[in-house]
């Protein structure tokens, strides 16, 4: 069975330059979740879904950050525009319900420079 | 909100040595689950537990979940070279409308061989 499967893995961008990065879920699971991990702070949740409708944004940093998901099987996490504190791992992670085991992506890996 | 601390942050052993980290919660937990993501990789789902002093075994790693549900903890014995990597704890809030998991910040085993 495919995974969570996210793209792109690695994106080196200058900052003020919008940045996209997407998502499909593995097939089935109702509940998405995008995490940023950066050293300092660890795994951080920035936004769930739920049968694609967002249900949490609270740990979305500001309105530089923006995330859709048009249907059961595809999510984009957008910055706009992009700063260099914005550098981290960028998992997408799905699950059926949101307290059971979560799969995660293997990650976007980004660089504002 | 709920947190969950994780310690120690970091920890190197000797091959051959046992490894504990410990998990708490700053509120009671319906469940508690256990990651591992190694080096450049993306957290990998280990075990869950849900009763009050629960314990689970999978080879060389035993998980605990303390009577109270608020804390709990993964013991590894005589680590491997193998076992290199950040171990995180998830816990899942038991109040009405919990819904999602809040990670610890991770406890990084380096393995020396």
């Amino acid at each position: 069975d495919a995974g969570v499967i996210q793209s792109p893995r690695h994106e080196v961008t200058e900052m003020g330059q919008e940045v996209t990065l997407r998502c499909k879920p593995i097939s089935g699971h109702n509940s998405l979740f995008w995490y940023r991990q950066t050293m300092m702070r660890g795994l951080e949740l920035l936004i769930y879904f739920n049968n694609n409708v967002p249900i949490d944004d609270s740990g979305m940093p500001e309105d530089r950050f923006s995330a859709k998901m048009p249907n059961a099987s595809f999510s984009t996490l957008k910055i706009q525009p992009s700063e260099p504190r914005d550098s981290a791992v960028y998992f997408c992670a799905s699950s059926w319900g949101a307290g059971n085991t979560i799969y995660f992506g293997e990650g976007s890996w980004l660089t504002v420079v | 909100g709920q947190q969950v601390m994780q310690i120690p942050q970091y920890q190197h052993v000797q091959e051959g040595e046992d490894f504990t980290t410990y998990c708490n919660s700053s509120t009671t937990l319906s469940n508690i689950q256990w990651y591992k993501q190694r080096p450049g990789g993306h957290p990998v789902f280990l075990i869950q537990l849900v009763k009050s002093g629960e314990v689970k075994k999978q080879k060389r790693l035993t998980f605990q979940f303390g009577e109270a549900k608020k804390n709990s903890s993964l013991h590894i014995t005589a680590t491997q070279t193998t076992d290199v990597g950040t171990y995180f704890c998830a816990g899942r809030g038991s109040g009405a409308g919990s819904y999602q998991l809040t990670f610890g910040k991770g406890t990084k085993l380096s393995v020396i061989p």
